[in-house]
């Protein structure tokens, strides 16, 4: 399996635009994790998906920010209007079933200008 | 907010063991300790779980205390390549249910020659 999948590696957008990542998880895992991490807060978490079901966003720091896993094999995270303190590495993890390990993708790195 | 606390810095000398401590005394009884690291802005990497016994596996060791409210991840051998912060995690895992992953600020392991 090659792994968590993100695209695009690296992203330059200007303020207002909308922004739209997306990751495809390893296959047959069934939880799906999104992370954003600045060097100031860290590596946070915004929401996470069990069997392409959201369970918990609290994370989504606003109404901007969205993610949905319309099926097992891929997922959004869009942000719309991006502003210029979006700008972090947004990383995509996922789980298999009864397993303990999360797998990361190689992250997106989003600068808004 | 993350249920862990670590050190924010630790020097190792090359070769030595590299002992990472992490207090956790608010955890319960069906929360796991997990162990990542993450290497210079690479996806974090799992290394390591356990629930009340210690564990070892090719990576690390885990040491956790008898009352469970603190743990030490163990690189016996630590080469330059270990270098990385390294988290601390207490996460749900009962009966097939997983909770979210949520990762503090860790401890940065510098291994010096």
């Amino acid at each position: 399996d090659a792994g968590v999948i993100q695209s695009p590696r690296h992203e330059v957008t200007e303020m207002g635009q909308e922004v739209t990542l997306r990751c495809k998880p390893i296959s047959g895992h069934d939880y799906l994790f999104w992370y954003r991490q600045t060097m100031m807060r860290g590596l946070e978490l915004l929401i996470y998906f069990n069997n392409n079901v959201p369970i918990d966003d609290s994370g989504m720091p606003e109404d901007r920010f969205s993610a949905k896993m319309p099926n097992a094999s891929f997922s959004t995270l869009k942000i719309q209007p991006s502003e210029p303190r979006d700008s972090a590495v947004y990383f995509c993890a996922s789980i298999g079933q009864g397993r303990p390990e999360a797998f990361f993708g190689q992250g997106t790195r989003l600068t808004v200008v | 907010d993350a249920k862990t606390t670590q050190p924010p810095s630790m020097d190792c000398a090359e070769g030595r063991a590299a002992n990472l401590p992490c207090n956790h005394s608010t955890i319960s009884g069906n929360e796991y300790v997990y162990w990542y690291r993450q290497i210079h802005s690479q996806g974090p990497q799992y290394i390591i779980h356990g629930l009340k016994n210690n564990e070892t596996n090719e990576m690390a060791s885990l040491i956790i205390t008898e009352d469970r409210k603190s743990s030490t991840l163990i690189l016996p051998h630590a080469t330059l390549r270990d270098t990385a912060v390294y988290y601390c995690i207490v996460r749900l895992n009962y009966g097939g249910s997983q909770g979210n992953l949520i990762f503090g600020k860790g401890t940065k392991l510098s291994v010096k020659p």
